[in-house]
């Protein structure tokens, strides 16, 4: 098992509608989480990060965290084209950042 | 502020080459860490240094190589280069050295031929 994984998509959506990304990870131990956004040919870019269960929200974009079912996702409202893009989950340990292979979002107009 | 700066842009070698890439960390960072992301992968990590002290190694062979310097700027050293370097170069500085909250410099595109 892979110590974190997300569905590599393609998700496409319409253009105002919610995207929604998921990731799971393995290790129970880990405290926060992170989601990168990253366009394509462009460096990754921090746009949320959570540390305790629930819902922490950020303009159009919540992260919603369950440790019991190790499970974090993004949600994404009212999408624009802007946002197409690859987003990526990373977990840290011990000073580095474990990341899954993204997910490859698709907004359509 | 300027945030991470890296050299060279992109870079071209030849199998069996070296290469020394370039970070500067945000003003304040005292942590710099290195990866590597191939087309469709996320970044794998490489090493993390932290005040001037490798503090992390990935599962990379002893071809590559880092240090950090007292302005807490750092280099990765490629040896023997093979057509599987072949990716993009990624420096990440961040406050302290629990590895939380790291911010991406542009990277450093490196083909080898």
């Amino acid at each position: 098992q892979k110590e974190v994984e997300q569905n590599s998509g393609p998700l496409s959506v319409p253009e105002g509608a919610i995207a929604s990304l998921n990731c799971t990870y393995s290790d129970r131990g880990s405290q926060s989480f992170f989601w990168y956004r990253q366009y394509s040919g462009k460096s990754p870019e921090l746009i949320m990060f959570i540390y305790s269960n629930g819902d922490k929200e950020d303009g159009r974009f919540t992260a919603q965290l369950n440790k019991a079912s190790q499970y974090v996702s993004l949600l994404i409202r009212d999408s624009q084209p802007s946002d197409s893009a690859t987003y990526l989950c990373a977990v840290p340990s011990y000073g580095k950042l474990t990341f899954g292979q993204g997910t490859i979002l698709t907004v359509h107009p | 502020d300027a945030g991470v700066t890296q050299s060279p842009t992109h870079l071209i070698k030849t199998r069996g080459q070296h290469v020394t890439l370039r970070c500067s960390p945000i003003s304040g960072h005292k942590s710099v860490s290195w990866y590597q992301q191939v087309l469709g992968q996320g970044p794998q990590f490489i090493f993390q240094y932290y005040e001037k002290e490798e503090r992390g190694r990935g599962n990379f062979p002893d071809r590559f190589s880092a240090r950090q310097f007292p302005n807490y700027s750092s280099e990765l050293n490629v040896n023997a280069l093979l057509l599987g370097d072949s990716a993009l170069y990624l420096c990440a500085s961040s406050l302290g050295n629990t590895g939380r909250e790291q911010y991406f410099g542009p990277g450093t595109r490196l083909t080898v031929t």
